[in-house]
C-alpha cells in the first residue's frame, strides 16, 4: 500500500541553524500539507502547497519557514534560522484531491538545543 | 477562526464501548475525521464523515455527527487493549487544510 514518507526521523540541531524536512508524498497525489505537534499539544496546520505554489499557510508560517517541490517526488520543509520553539513533530501530508483523505507520513522529531 | 474541542482524557474497561466526543465551530466543514496516534507514532485516519450525513458505522466504529449542534463522536465497540491511543477529530473546512481538535487519551484497562 502506498504510503508518505518522511526523513530522518529524529534531526537534532543547534538554534540558529537551518534545517531541512523531507518527505516523499504518494505519487499521484496533487496537493500537499506541512503539520506540526508541539508535545502535548494538538496538531496544527502549517502549508498546503499545489501546482508547486503555496495555497495556504497559517500564521505559524512566517518567514522563516519555506517549501519546495525539487523534483518529481520530493517535498521539503525549510527552517531557516531554527528557535527553540520549534522543536515539535513535524508532519508531511498529502492527498489526491479536495475533499479527498489527506495521509499523513509518520512524523520528523526536530530538537531545537 | 475555526475551533474543535475534545475532552482529554477517557478511560474504560476491556469490552466495554468507548464514545469520544469532539464539537467544532466552523459550520462549513465538509468532512469530518477522526485519526488515531499511537505513542510515537503518526496519525492514522481512521474513519471520515461528509457532512451531510448524520451516521457511518465501519466495524467496531460508529461515527454520529448532530451538524445543528456541531457534535461528532466516535463509538468503538468491544474496545480493547490495542485501541489505547490519542484520538483527534479534524474538520476539512474551506481551503482543505484540516484543524484538529485537543486530542483525547483513551485508555484501556483489563
Amino acid at each position: 500500500e502506498p504510503e508518505v514518507t518522511q526523513t530522518p526521523s529524529h534531526q537534532v540541531t543547534q538554534m540558529g541553524q537551518e534545517v531541512i524536512l523531507r518527505c516523499v508524498p504518494i505519487s499521484n497525489h496533487l496537493y500537499f500539507y506541512w503539520y506540526r505537534q508541539i508535545l502535548g499539544q494538538k496538531v496544527e496546520f502549517l502549508v498546503s502547497f499545489y501546482n508547486n505554489e503555496i495555497s495556504e499557510k497559517s500564521e505559524i508560517f512566517d518567514d522563516q519557514f519555506s517549501v519546495e517541490r525539487p523534483d518529481g517526488s520530493n517535498f521539503t520543509l525549510k527552517i531557516r534560522s531554527t528557535k527553540l520553539e520549534d522543536s515539535a513533530m513535524y508532519f508531511c501530508a498529502s492527498n489526491a484531491g479536495e475533499d479527498n483523505e489527506q495521509f499523513f507520513g509518520p512524523g520528523t522529531r526536530l530538537t531545537v538545543l | 477562526g475555526e475551533d474543535v474541542e475534545q475532552s482529554l482524557f477517557l478511560s474504560v474497561r476491556e469490552g466495554d464501548s468507548s464514545v469520544i466526543n469532539c464539537t467544532y465551530t466552523d459550520s462549513s466543514s465538509t468532512y469530518l475525521y477522526w485519526y488515531k496516534q499511537e505513542p510515537g507514532a503518526g496519525l492514522q485516519l481512521l474513519t471520515y464523515i461528509f457532512s451531510n450525513m448524520d451516521m457511518k458505522q465501519d466495524q467496531r466504529l460508529t461515527v454520529l455527527l448532530n451538524k445543528k449542534d456541531k457534535h461528532l463522536s466516535l463509538r468503538i465497540a468491544d474496545t480493547q487493549t490495542g485501541d489505547s491511543a490519542i484520538y483527534f477529530c479534524a474538520e476539512a473546512g474551506g481551503g482543505n487544510k484540516l484543524t484538529f481538535g485537543t486530542g483525547t487519551q483513551l485508555k484501556v484497562e483489563l
